[in-house]
């Protein structure tokens, strides 16, 4: 099956400071890659989307000047948190899809904790 | 309206029991839907999709669609405690990005 990777798995930041998220697709190339949000006990809710070389797409109400966002390859995408609160501490998990956009796989998922 | 909805649960169940996991959306005009599986503090695993309508299976894993009233079922035959996770129903609604349900809890106990 299809491998999405992101690193770090777990990462604390203090309050202020911006914190880099990696997500890679392994084994395929991913023409287009998701991020989503994931508060406890709640279900994904997606941040953006993003297609290889272009500008991502950000879902109403996500503030795309916060959650920079950059696809530099078809197995690369980088979501970062910049100027991270306390609020922004959540779960954040990448997925990736390549010929068929509804085959999504995701990633082990981030969770970001702020101080 | 949301475009998918699924009973959060929790749904406990013993070892062995089948297991009937089920979601209702509200556009006819979807034809893909996923399960996905997550336990806690991972990524979703894709367990099956299917197009449409029909059956789907995959070992004790079988994917139902029933468009007539949009409504879509996963069974897990002979449960076992390595099933309790959180299953997300996911449809895509050709906008690239699949919308999931809430997810329902299961848990299986041994």
């Amino acid at each position: 099956g299809a491998v999405v990777s992101q690193h770090p798995s777990w990462v604390i930041c203090k309050s202020g400071t911006s914190v880099k998220i990696e997500c890679r697709s392994l084994d395929f190339q991913a023409t287009t890659m998701f991020w989503y949000r994931q508060f406890p006990k709640q279900s994904l809710m997606l941040m953006a989307t993003s297609n290889e070389g272009s500008k991502a797409t950000y879902e109403q109400g996500v503030e795309k000047d916060k959650f920079l966002i950059n696809h530099a390859s078809l197995t690369l995408s980088t979501l970062t948190v910049t100027s991270a609160h306390p609020e922004d501490s959540s779960f954040y998990i990448c997925s990736a899809s390549g010929t068929r956009d509804y085959e999504q796989y995701f990633g082990p998922g981030t969770r970001l904790t702020v101080t | 309206q949301k475009e998918v909805e699924q009973d959060p649960g929790p749904l406990s169940v013993p070892e062995g029991a089948i297991v009937s996991l089920n979601c209702t959306y509200s556009n006819s005009a979807f034809q893909y839907f996923m399960w996905y599986r997550q336990y806690s503090r991972k990524g979703p695993e894709l367990l099956m999709y299917t197009y449409s309508s029909g059956n789907k299976e995959d070992g004790r894993f079988t994917a139902q669609v029933d468009k007539s009233s949009k409504y879509i079922s996963l069974f897990i035959r002979d449960s076992q405690p390595s099933d309790s996770a959180t299953y997300l129903c996911a449809i895509y609604t050709g906008r690239r990005a699949l919308t999931f349900g809430s997810g329902t809890r299961l848990q299986v106990q041994p």
